[in-house]
């Protein structure tokens, strides 16, 4: 069965740091990967996603993945942190060809000024 | 684009009551999914709709969960009756499935806040 393991629950860094979130996947063939944020009291909103391709994955506010198969691992990595990134992450993996996103259990991220 | 609109966005309620919730998706898209959120139990899947047909409901917890998609622009999730572990956050995502087979992303409303005391 699939599954998703985001092993940081609480993860704490200044402004300005560099951040990695870790996303590891059990699924035996290539999944499809995403990173979503919530905001407090907002919904989830679409970082960046991986189908195929490059395993460098550009997303949306500076973020970026990076798909690992050997490690089946999917991070989430930003150069500079800023204090509007403070917020819950979410890892999904997703069978190709069909619709039942797995998600992780989030990694809550504060930043400090 | 409105993005996927839902209300309420806060509901209180005492248990026993029906609560109603409501989701418009992304106007032409053609997939619709209820989500609930809980502390313990992280995201979970409830029920998907494809052209308005209930595709998948197996993770709708009981009977007392109910889900209809009446038109393409129109989903209901309700709960009757309510108990207090139904509190949660629900989200409604929908997305525009172009070729059956495939997988697409996902997009989220901003959820309805439940408390049912």
């Amino acid at each position: 069965a699939q599954s998703v393991t985001q092993p940081d629950i609480h993860i704490t860094v200044s402004e300005g740091a560099s951040l990695e979130l870790r996303c590891n996947y059990s699924y035996g063939a290539t999944p499809y990967l995403f990173w979503y944020v919530q905001s407090p009291g907002q919904g989830l909103q679409l970082l960046l996603k991986y189908f195929s391709g490059d395993t460098l994955v550009q997303g949306i506010k500076g973020f970026e993945a990076e798909f690992k198969r050997s490690q089946s691992s999917f991070n989430l990595r930003k150069p500079s942190v800023h204090w509007s990134d403070a917020a819950e992450y979410f890892c999904a993996v997703v069978r190709s060809g069909t619709y039942k996103y797995i998600f992780g259990t989030g990694t809550r991220l504060k930043v400090l000024a | 684009d409105a993005g996927v609109i839902q209300s309420p966005r806060h509901e209180v309620t005492e248990m026993g009551q029906e609560v109603t919730l409501r989701c418009k998706p992304i106007s032409g898209h053609n997939s619709l999914f209820w989500y609930r959120q809980t502390m313990m139990r992280g995201l979970e899947l409830l029920i998907y709709f494809n052209n308005n047909v209930p595709i998948d409901d197996s993770g709708m917890p009981e009977d007392r969960f109910s889900a209809k998609m009446p038109n393409a622009s129109f989903s209901t999730l309700k709960i009757q009756p309510s108990e207090p572990r139904d509190s949660a956050v629900y989200f409604c995502a929908s997305t525009l499935k172009v070729v059956k087979y495939s997988t697409d992303t996902q997009y989220f409303g901003p959820g309805t806040r439940l408390t049912v005391l």
